[in-house]
């Protein structure tokens, strides 16, 4: 299977610890994305990188949040003490980016989400 | 900053009955405009897009047309089956391709 993949699918822990998501995009991606969805919304965006470089970072998101692409192929997302309110789905997406002269339209290609449960 | 507004759910239609999920969003620039699709226990995936002023995007059957006028993207289909319930989410994606901005979602569900 070559699209998005994440682990774990599903974690569940207790308030005030801290959990790591990880995320393998389509190998030949340069963007990857995070994304979070609770029930009823839309994905709400957090982050996006392009190769190893994080370019943009959502103003709502806590400083316990971090993301990281350290080699530009697979990230993670680590949520330190953890609160109720962190419960949702956690996803990644990943897309290419051509370069400056050709539109890039966008288009994203999801994994299957990581959902977080805090107790 | 980028919205995306899509018609409040859920729908729950028969079988072949015409689909209209309506969809209007606020951007600068010239975006490009999704709609994903989200079946039961899966992923997020592309249903179709269009990238610029009067296309039509199209696939499996669902159509909509990038309305710049309107800023609308409204989806439809002529026949729905049981298998199109599912969540679909209109989204944008600015012209540099940043971070896309989605709807909330609108549960679809088809009756045999």
């Amino acid at each position: 299977d070559t699209g998005v993949s994440q682990d774990p699918r599903h974690k569940i822990t207790k308030r005030g610890q801290n959990v790591t998501f990880r995320c393998d995009p389509i190998s030949e991606h340069n963007r990857l994305y995070w994304y979070r969805q609770t029930l009823g919304q839309g994905p709400e965006f957090l982050t996006y990188f392009q190769n190893e470089a994080q370019l943009e970072k959502s103003r709502l998101l806590s400083d316990r949040f971090s993301a990281e692409r350290p080699k530009g192929s697979f990230s993670t997302l680590e949520i330190q003490r953890t609160e109720q309110g962190d419960s949702a789905m956690y996803l990644c997406a990943s897309s290419l980016r051509v370069g400056h002269r050709v539109r890039n339209t966008g288009e994203l290609f999801f994994g299957e989400g990581s959902r977080l449960t805090v107790l | 900053g980028n919205s995306v507004t899509q018609m409040e759910g859920p729908v729950t239609l028969s079988e072949e009955a015409f689909l209209t999920i309506n969809c209007t969003y606020t951007a600068t620039g010239y975006p490009s405009l999704f709609w994903y699709v989200q079946y039961p226990g899966e992923g997020l995936q592309l249903l179709l897009k269009a990238t610029k002023a009067d296309d039509k995007g199209s696939n499996k059957g669902f159509e909509a047309t990038y309305r710049k006028e309107t800023t609308s993207f409204h989806l439809e289909k002529g026949s729905v089956q049981v298998s199109d319930s599912a969540v679909y989410f209109c989204a944008l994606s600015p012209y540099n391709a940043g971070k896309s901005t989605f709807g909330d979602g609108t549960t679809l569900t088809v009756k045999p």
